[in-house]
């Protein structure tokens, strides 16, 4: 089963405008990795946060982390239509590779 | 750098018959990473192989199997193929084994069971 849960399922914006997605987890982690998967193809990464930081920026995303409440949210500014696709939380307990997977937030961003 | 490699893309089985994927990770990357996406399950993590070794396995029945080569090329093998394992199977990389490490995924095989 996934670990965790995101929300919202799904979310449809206007370009230009700012897109959240949230991501709750269940248990400790080692670090949470935010991925974007285009329509049924591979998962690329976007964000590695460790359970150690509060907040990441890389271009238009901002990530931030809330171990006490077992949470995460990604913010992507100043969205594009090439922004559409569905985004995972991942988060990685432990010393290996196995990641499990929330639920995921289908983002659609109109032009 | 070329980057993860699944074959083959698309396959489209019969129920009862048995199939091997195929992965090939970036170059000089160890550890491969084997998960499941259906739309009812989401993604789920299959096993994890590190300098030939399984180092983790998820929660499937044993028709789920693989390997690793010397290469670092891994397999994978489901046998006795039933309707609930039409997925996309995502392979992923990492240079090493540690926590902190982003994982680079293929495109998927998409395994139809009919």
């Amino acid at each position: 089963s996934q670990q965790g849960e995101e929300d919202p399922q799904a979310l449809s914006i206007q370009e230009g405008e700012n897109a959240t997605m949230n991501c709750s987890y269940k248990t400790s982690i080692n670090n949470l990795q935010w991925y974007r998967q285009n329509s049924g193809r591979g998962l690329v990464h976007l964000i590695l946060i460790r359970s150690n930081e509060r907040e990441k920026h890389s271009g238009r995303l901002r990530v931030t982390l809330d171990t006490s409440k077992k949470s995460s949210s990604l913010l992507i500014t100043a969205s594009r239509a090439a922004d559409t696709a569905s985004y995972f939380c991942a988060t990685v307990r432990g010393t290996g590779n196995q990641f499990y997977f929330g639920t995921g937030t289908s983002l659609t961003v109109i032009p | 750098k070329a980057g993860v490699t699944q074959t083959p893309r698309y396959l489209i089985k019969t129920r009862g018959q048995q199939v091997t994927l195929s992965c090939s990770p970036i170059s000089g990357h160890r550890s491969v990473s084997w998960y499941q996406q259906t739309p009812g399950q989401g993604l789920q993590f299959l096993f994890e192989y590190f300098s030939e070794t399984q180092r983790n396995k998820g929660n499937f029945p044993g028709r789920f199997s693989g390997r690793q080569f010397s290469n670092s090329r891994s397999e994978m093998n489901v046998s006795t193929l039933e309707l609930g394992d039409s997925a996309l199977y995502l392979c992923a990389s990492s240079p090493f084994q540690g926590s902190n490490t982003e994982a680079f995924f293929g495109q998927g095989t998409r395994l139809t069971v009919v």
